[in-house]
């Protein structure tokens, strides 16, 4: 089956700092991926989508500069927590689909940031 | 945009029971999965089905597109079910962007 492997699953930076979240797709080719932002106890908000090759599309509210995200190849894309602040302690979950969406979406298992 | 309400919002059971899960959608949708996030974060898809019945194990799900809900069905419930439970929508035109509702938490106990 489609298997997502997500990168790092717990990191706690100094507020300031930049964090790195990779997202891998292992055994498929990943033609789009998706970011999402989870609060306790609350449900999923969708960030970005990337499609390979191409700019992220951001949801609205989503700070491009702050989030950056590259799809650089089918396998791969990461998110970048910019000049982290408290605030973006949060629960961040990747998903990719070898179809843009049209049948089903995998995920990763997610990467607990923690800013202090 | 859509939106998708999910009922009820917690759910206590003891092991063995069964349980339905509700999920209500505003808007024609192209895509419906329920999702299964377990305790410590990992999402696992438990159902594409954006219309009809499927069955796996003692899951089901049912979604009626043109009433604009779909039901999970839990027979024989186990401790390890406990977790949320996610519908989430995508509506045409969106690009398969999936909309989550708010979920419900199912505490199995044994």
């Amino acid at each position: 089956g489609a298997v997502v492997s997500q990168h790092p699953s717990r990191v706690i930076c100094k507020s300031g700092t930049s964090v790195k979240i990779e997202c891998r797709s292992l055994d498929f080719q990943a033609t789009t991926m998706f970011w999402y932002r989870q609060f306790p106890k609350k449900s999923l908000m969708l960030m970005a989508t990337s499609n390979e090759g191409s700019k992220a599309t951001y949801e609205q509210g989503v700070e491009k500069d702050k989030f950056l995200i590259n799809h650089a190849s089918l396998t791969l894309s990461t998110l970048t927590v910019t000049s982290a602040h408290p605030e973006d302690s949060s629960f961040y979950i990747c998903s990719a689909s070898r179809d843009r969406g049209l049948v089903g979406y995998t995920f990763g298992s997610g990467t607990r940031l923690t800013v202090v | 945009g859509i939106q998708v309400e999910q009922s009820p919002p917690d759910l206590i059971l003891q092991e063995g029971a069964n349980s339905t899960l509700r999920c209500n959608f505003s808007d024609s949708v192209n895509n419906l999965q329920w999702f299964h996030q377990n305790p410590w974060g990992q999402l696992i898809n438990l159902f594409y089905i954006p219309s009809g019945t499927k069955q796996n194990g003692r899951l089901s799900a049912t979604t009626v597109a043109t009433e604009r809900y779909s039901l999970l069905y839990i027979s024989s419930s186990q401790t390890t079910d406990s977790g949320v439970y996610f519908c989430a929508v995508s509506q045409f035109g969106s690009n398969y962007k999936l909309t989550f509702g708010k979920g419900t938490l199912l505490t199995v106990n044994p």
